[in-house]
């Protein structure tokens, strides 16, 4: 089994509509969730950051986390053509006085108009 | 814009070149970053650098050579790659120890492309 499960789609939606994401872990010593996007021929942008189960919310950004049943999730409502990116979720440790980050293979996002 | 600047955007070299690839970041932090990615994959960490000092080698062949001048500046130091080589190389920072769980934050990389 795999740290983190990331399902890789593409998966595509038409512009207005909610979209969710997920990835599950294994490692119960991850302390804290990412989610990043990556628009093509650039690097991670860092959308979401938390270390508590729960919800955390930003604009039109839900990250939720269940540590419970190992499961992250990142919603996107209202999505726009703008949001077609690549999401990787990330799930973080701290190791040897750095973070370490395990990614998971990334979902491919495109918004139609 | 990112907060990390890398140097040079794109990079063509033959096998047996020497080139470097360069790493910018006037955040602070002290905690930076190596990773390749290849296309339609995510981030492989290759180095981290911990208050200048390096603190992880994931197994990376010796063709890289990784150096952190201070605590803004992180070099990747090229020689005799292989075509397997090529992709994309980003540099990430992060605040470090005593700021516990703090993300990391990536440039937009260097793309390489080896012939």
């Amino acid at each position: 089994q795999k740290e983190v499960e990331q399902d890789p789609g593409p998966l595509s939606v038409p512009e207005g509509a909610i979209v969710s994401l997920n990835c599950t872990y294994s490692n119960s010593a991850f302390q804290y969730f990412m989610w990043y996007r990556q628009y093509s021929r650039k690097g991670p942008e860092l959308l979401m950051y938390t270390y508590s189960s729960g919800n955390k919310e930003d604009g039109r950004f839900t990250a939720q986390v269940d540590k419970s049943s190992k499961y992250i999730s990142l919603f996107i409502r209202d999505s726009q053509p703008s949001d077609s990116a690549t999401y990787l979720c990330a799930m973080g440790l701290t190791q040897g006085g750095s973070e370490k980050l395990v990614f998971g293979k990334g979902t491919k996002l495109t918004v139609n108009p | 814009d990112t907060e990390v600047t890398q140097t040079p955007k794109h990079l063509v070299m033959g096998m047996t070149n020497k080139k470097s690839l360069k790493c910018e970041q006037h955040m602070g932090h002290r905690a930076m970053y190596w990773y390749k990615q290849k296309a339609k994959k995510p981030p492989e960490l290759m180095f981290v650098y911990s208050y200048e000092k390096l603190s992880i080698n994931e197994s990376v062949p010796s063709r890289f050579s990784p150096e952190c001048p201070n605590s803004s500046l992180l070099n990747l130091h090229l020689h005799a790659l292989q075509p397997e080589d090529s992709a994309l190389y980003l540099c990430a920072s992060s605040q470090g120890w005593g700021a516990r769980n703090q993300p990391q934050h990536f440039g937009d990389g260097t793309r390489l492309s080896i012939l």
